[in-house]
């Protein structure tokens, strides 16, 4: 079955330090891939998408995500996070050919930044 | 431009009773996803339609229904209420499919006694 796995279900980093969050899916195929991001009280949000071609992917606010596909992984990086980057993340993943149009989802990771 | 609206927001429910949870997709949007958000876990999915009709289905009994109507609006049904059926039930709509993401709308919160 394809699945989704998030390495760290907790992080707290301090404001300007680097970020990485890391993402890794279970499906030979193709896959659409994404970052959702939920903050505290609000819906999720879709930070950015893989679609196909480059596999570095820009999205809102800074964030950018690598497609490995020889690693099936999908890593959510940010140079320097600020206070406002708190929130739960979701890593995605939208498998083809399944005869069905699911995205499923990661556990999620909780980022905490220390003002 | 109005997002993906959903209701009632907050709903306490019986075990054994039915609930209905209804959606409104982005004006446009022809595909309405439905998912479970329990505490702690990601959005899992439970349904999809696209024109009205049904493209996918996660794995959930069939105490779960959805339906599409014309205008694209979206009901999920759950009979047969459990504890466990007490989650985040998230609605997301797309223009076409899920290749481009999906948007979501904010959820409605059922609670099972």
């Amino acid at each position: 079955a394809q699945s989704v796995s998030q390495h760290n279900h907790h992080v707290i980093l301090s404001e300007a330090a680097s970020l990485e969050l890391g993402c890794n899916y279970s499906y030979g195929g193709t896959v659409n891939l994404f970052w959702y991001v939920q903050y505290p009280g609000q819906h999720l949000q879709l930070l950015l998408k893989y679609f196909s071609g480059d596999p570095l992917v820009k999205g809102i606010k800074g964030f950018e995500a690598e497609f490995i596909k020889s690693k099936f992984s999908f890593n959510l990086r940010k140079p320097s996070v600020q206070w406002s980057d708190t929130a739960e993340y979701f890593c995605a993943v939208r498998p083809f050919g399944e005869g069905d149009d699911k995205i499923i989802f990661g556990k999620g990771t909780r980022l905490h930044i220390l003002p | 431009d109005a997002g993906v609206t959903q209701s009632p927001t907050h709903l306490i429910k019986t075990r054994g009773q039915h609930v209905t949870l209804r959606c409104s997709p982005i004006s446009g949007h022809k595909s309405v996803s439905w998912y479970q958000q329990v505490l702690g876990q990601g959005p899992q999915f439970i349904f999809q339609y696209y024109e009205k009709e049904e493209r996918g289905r996660g794995n959930f009994p069939d105490r779960f229904s959805a339906r599409q109507f014309p205008n694209y609006s979206s009901e999920l049904n759950v009979n047969a209420l459990l504890l466990g059926d007490s989650a985040l039930y998230l609605c997301a709509s797309s223009p076409w499919d899920g290749s481009y993401g999906y948007t979501f709308g904010s959820g409605t919160r059922l609670t099972v006694v």
